[in-house]
This record gives C-alpha cells, structure tokens and sequence, in this order.
C-alpha cells in the first residue's frame, strides 16, 4: 500500500527554538497533504491543508506564523514550529490522500506521527 | 458544519467477545466514511470505509455498514483478540481525498 513517511519520530528542542518536521510520500505524488495535531488521549485536530506550488490553508484559531508550512515537491511537505514552547507539545502527524489510481481511492495515508517535547 | 460523533470509551472486553463502537455523522450530501486504527505507539491505519449508502466495510474481521437513513456507521467484530487493543477512530469525508472530520477516538482493551 501507500507509505507516507515523517522525519523525525520524535524531537525534544528548548523553548524559543525552530524545529522542522518532514512529510514525505514515497510511491505516490501528493498535491495536498494535511497536517493535524493529536493531544494525548484525544481525537486529530486538523491544522492546515498543504498545498503544493501555493500557500497552506490553516484552519480556524491555527497560527500560521507559527506552524509555518512549506509544500515544496510533489513528495515533501514540511512543517516548522516556530519559537516552540511547551504548550507546543504534542504529536503532529501527516497525511495525504490518493484519489483513484491503482493502490486505493479515496483514501489518505497517514505518516506515523511526531512526538514534538518542548522543555 | 460535517461531524462525527462517536461512542465515548474506554471499552474492555474479555478475548472472544462481541464489540460494537458506534458512530453517527452529520454532513450534507454523500460523505465516504471511514474507520481507522491507532495501536499503541503507532500512527493511525484505514482498518475500513464505505463510499455510498448501504456499503459494507471489512477487513481483520471488523465490518461497519454506511447507513444513510440512520446516519451510522458503526463498527463490529464478532470475537476479539487481545491484539485488537487499540484506539479506533471513525472519520468522515465530504468528498474524495478531501480533509477528514474524525470522531473523539474509542479506547478498547481486550483482555485475556
């Protein structure tokens, strides 16, 4: 099946620094790709859609100076956090989704996540 | 706006018994509907979805059948395995490769 890949799995960075967190697909081309947050015990909050060759679309009360996202290729989209606090902390996770094609339709692929820990 | 709302948990069951996690959306016009699986300390896999009314979803045994005149999409599976310990989610789609809506996630631990 379809792999959508997240580079780092996991990241601790101090408070104030910038960290950047890789979504790659890698047997497919995404144009869209979706990033969401999951809080511990709790459902995926979407934060923004990934749009490649144009600027993200963030979701209601995400700060996009904040989460900034780049969707450079057809097979990577980056998000970075920026001046990361604690309260940043948390799984972010990625997905993108394949409309038709031989591997599936209709349906996303999730990366398996990244567990951002901010001291 | 679409919503999925889904039975709170957590659920713990004994090995070879019957789970049922309910799930019931609100969305105009003709949602795909999804049911995805987090086991621990994994990210998130489809474990099953349905396109169109009275589809039926399979796989690993569970089933979960879209229907439309009920709004539901519940998941079953007859005889659970101690592997089967998770968090299920049911997820939501306006329409193809679009962003999900995703219910509140069920914890379920099956018990030997």
């Amino acid at each position: 099946g379809a792999v959508v890949s997240q580079h780092p799995s996991w990241v601790i960075c101090k408070s104030g620094t910038s960290v950047k967190i890789e979504c790659r697909s890698l047997d497919f081309q995404a144009t869209t790709m979706f990033w969401y947050r999951q809080f511990p015990k709790q459902s995926l909050m979407l934060m923004a859609t990934s749009n490649e060759g144009s600027k993200a679309t963030y979701e209601q009360g995400v700060e996009k100076d904040k989460f900034l996202i780049n969707h450079a290729s057809l097979t990577l989209s980056t998000l970075t956090v920026t001046s990361a606090h604690p309260e940043d902390s948390s799984f972010y996770i990625c997905s993108a989704p394949i409309a038709g094609g031989l591997l599936s339709t209709d349906t996303q692929y999730f990366g398996p996540g990244t567990r951002l820990t901010v001291l | 706006g679409d919503s999925v709302t889904q039975m709170e948990g957590p659920v713990t069951l004994s090995e070879e018994a019957f789970l049922t996690i309910n799930c019931t959306y609100t969305a105009t016009g003709y949602p795909s509907l999804f049911w995805y699986v987090q086991y621990p300390g994994e990210g998130l896999q489809l474990l099953l979805k349905a396109t169109k009314a009275d589809d039926k979803g399979s796989n690993k045994g569970f089933e979960a059948t879209y229907r439309k005149e009920t709004t539901s999409f519940h998941l079953e599976k007859g005889s659970v395995q101690v592997s089967d310990s998770a968090v299920y989610f049911c997820a939501l789609s306006p329409q193809a490769g679009y962003k999900l809506s995703f219910g509140a996630g069920t914890t379920v631990t099956v018990r030997a």
